[in-house]
């Protein structure tokens, strides 16, 4: 079973500021990597699929890169709604299943 | 606007079986794609749990299948869960999703989720 580890738990960032979170895999995932924002009392949201790709309505500020065991979501300049809670997510072939890392908290400083 | 809702009890006793099921709307399920569960523990990080093909296909959590039974009914438009021999480990947020691709991968589509807790 493949193994995301997020680092860090929490990141504590003032608006404006830059987010860079980071997702690692305990073997390779190529690049079938998911990045997800979760806000409190609500279902998580995809942003990022196939580790570079916005989902539609996605605003630009949100990147993804990486592939292999190592990725990154970047948030260029933090908006007072982004202060969420962020999975990574991929999926293994065998045996076929999905597993989301930790999270990690975006706080408000 | 593909939209899904969770429904089904609450609360569970220990030992039984929970059932939820996710109704959908905005697409029929007939048409393709992979359907699924997935679950988060209060104050805790997500997990699936197992996703179902419109055909009845199926593939599940290995450290959930030996309990969970996932269905499919085109007729009414929705798909089930159901996981035996429940603990209050079990007691969590359920979700159901639509993957982003026919052949499954992330989820695009979330119902807002359930609140299922397992106690006496």
């Amino acid at each position: 079973e493949i193994v995301l580890t997020q680092s860090p738990a929490t990141l504590s960032l003032s608006p404006g500021e830059r987010a860079t979170l980071s997702c690692r895999a305990s073997q390779s995932v190529s690049s079938y990597l998911a990045w997800y924002q979760q806000k409190p009392g609500q279902a998580p949201r995809l942003l990022i699929y196939d580790a570079s790709n916005r989902a539609t309505g996605i605003p630009a500020r949100f990147s993804g890169s990486g592939s292999g065991t190592d990725f990154t979501l970047t948030i260029s300049s933090l908006e007072p709604e982004d202060f969420a809670v962020y999975y990574c997510q991929q999926r293994s072939n065998w045996p076929r299943m999905y597993t989301f890392g930790q999270g990690t908290k975006l706080e408000i400083k | 606007q593909v939209q899904l809702q969770e429904s089904g009890p609450g609360l569970v006793k220990p030992s039984e079986t929970l059932s939820l099921t996710c109704a959908v709307s905005g697409y029929s399920i007939s048409s393709g794609y992979y359907w699924g569960w997935i679950r988060q523990p209060p104050g805790k990080g997500l997990e699936w749990i197992g996703s179902i093909y419109h055909s009845g296909s199926t593939y599940y959590n290995p450290s959930l299948k030996s309990r969970v039974t996932i269905s499919v009914d085109t007729s009414k438009n929705q798909f089930s869960l159901k996981l035996s021999s429940v603990t209050a480990a079990d007691t969590a947020v359920y979700y159901c999703a639509r993957h982003l691709y026919s052949s499954g991968w992330y989820f695009i589509y979330w119902g807002q989720g359930t609140l299922v807790t397992v106690s006496s």
